[in-house]
Formats: structure tokens, sequence, C-alpha cells
């Protein structure tokens, strides 16, 4: 199994530019999620997902658009670039069993807007 | 509001115990609490989670207080492979979400 896989590992925009960060899984996770990490922060949930079709707000969703049409992939969509979205972007997916089981995370996007 | 809290920082020789504690006064009886430590420039992994008993498995033990208001991360021999920042995470009634709420975590310093 490759795990969560994300592309591109950077990105640099200019404000008001819109892109998509990409993020597949192969372990048949239900639940799959994307964070924002700034420097010297902790991680911050943008948006999650249940399910295929099912998605929902975080903490920080204003600016990010998701969409799971499909178990495999969970794409986060930036509408138009800011520099306050530059940050290191983290998809993270787990299983939809116990409530103890382990999230498993992609390596991150590096983004840059200018 | 649900709080957890966490010491900024720890410092730790090579080859010693570490005690990560953490506090979650507010957490319920049904909130697993996990822990995560992401190293420099990866993402954050999994190290190990409980609910009620202790846990113990091959990167460390979990020892989680008799009322559940704490716990403490147990790295029973550092090395420098395990400075990092180390995050508890309790679900705060999150369980059927696979929402994980990080705080600052503790910046783990381990000296040769």
């Amino acid at each position: 199994n490759a795990g969560v896989t994300q592309t591109p590992k950077f990105q640099v925009l200019k404000t008001g530019q819109s892109m998509t960060l990409q993020c597949a899984q192969d372990m048949n996770h239900e639940y799959m999620s994307w964070y924002r990490q700034d420097p010297g922060m902790g991680l911050r949930l943008i948006h999650y997902s249940v399910g295929a079709g099912i998605t929902d707000q975080g903490e920080v969703p204003n600016g990010y658009n998701v969409s799971r049409s499909t178990t495999e992939d969970f794409p986060l969509r930036l509408l138009s670039a800011a520099p306050s979205q530059t940050s290191v972007y983290f998809c993270a997916s787990r299983t939809s069993g116990p409530s103890g089981d382990t999230q498993y995370f992609g390596p991150g996007t590096r983004l840059t807007v200018l | 509001d649900a709080k957890t809290t966490q010491p900024n920082s720890m410092e730790s020789n090579e080859e010693e115990p570490v005690h990560l504690p953490c506090n979650h006064s507010t957490i319920s009886g049904t909130d697993y609490i996990h822990w995560y430590r992401q190293l420099p420039s990866q993402g954050p992994e999994y190290v190990i989670h409980g609910l009620t008993s202790n846990v113990n498995n091959r990167m460390a033990s979990l020892a989680i207080a008799e009322d559940r208001k704490s716990s403490t991360l147990i790295l029973h021999r550092a090395t420098l492979r395990d400075a990092a920042v180390y995050y508890c995470i309790p679900n705060y009634g999150s369980s059927n979400t696979g929402k994980l709420i990080f705080g600052q975590g503790t910046t783990l310093q381990v000296k040769p």
C-alpha cells in the first residue's frame, strides 16, 4: 500500500490564482481530512469527510472547497489564493471503526502564495 | 469548552526515560486519548491511544489517570530520533467523524 499520497509537494501561487491540492489513499478508509500547519503552530482542521458524498467544515474552512466523489480521493480547492493561505497542508485518512483507530497522514504540500 | 494542556517544551538525555504529561480535565467517558508526534519536516505519525487502561506498544506506553483527567506518554529510552513535537489529542466527542483537534503540543529535545 502507498498509504496517503499528496501532490504536489511544493507549489507557488500568485494572489488570486486557484488550484487544487490532490490527496489519495489506497487503504479503503472512509474518513479523510485536510489540515493546515502554519510555521511554529499545530495543525488546524480545514474540512473533513466521513464517506463518499459527505463533507463538513472544520476549524478554518473559509477560502477552501472540498468534494468526495470516491472513497479514494479527497481534493482540496483554493478558490482565490491569498498570502494568508501560505502554509503546509496535510491530508489524513482513517477507518470508521472504533474511535481509537489510527489516523494516517500524507507527507504534506508546501504552498506559498505571493 | 474542551481544553487540553501540555508543557510547551521538555528536554531529555539520550537513553533515559521521558514522561510527557497531558491534562484533559473536560474529557468524557467515551473519549479516547490519542498521541501523535511530528518529526521535523514530516507529517504527524500515530504513537499510541487508549481509553481507560494503561497501554503499551513498541513505541511507547500510555498511562491514564484513574479519573481520566490526565495522561502521560512514556518513552522508555529516548533516542535522538525521538526529538519531535508530541501532541495529546482527546476525541472530545468526535469519535464518529475522525476529526483530530491539534493543540500546540510539547516539543521534546533529546540531548546526546
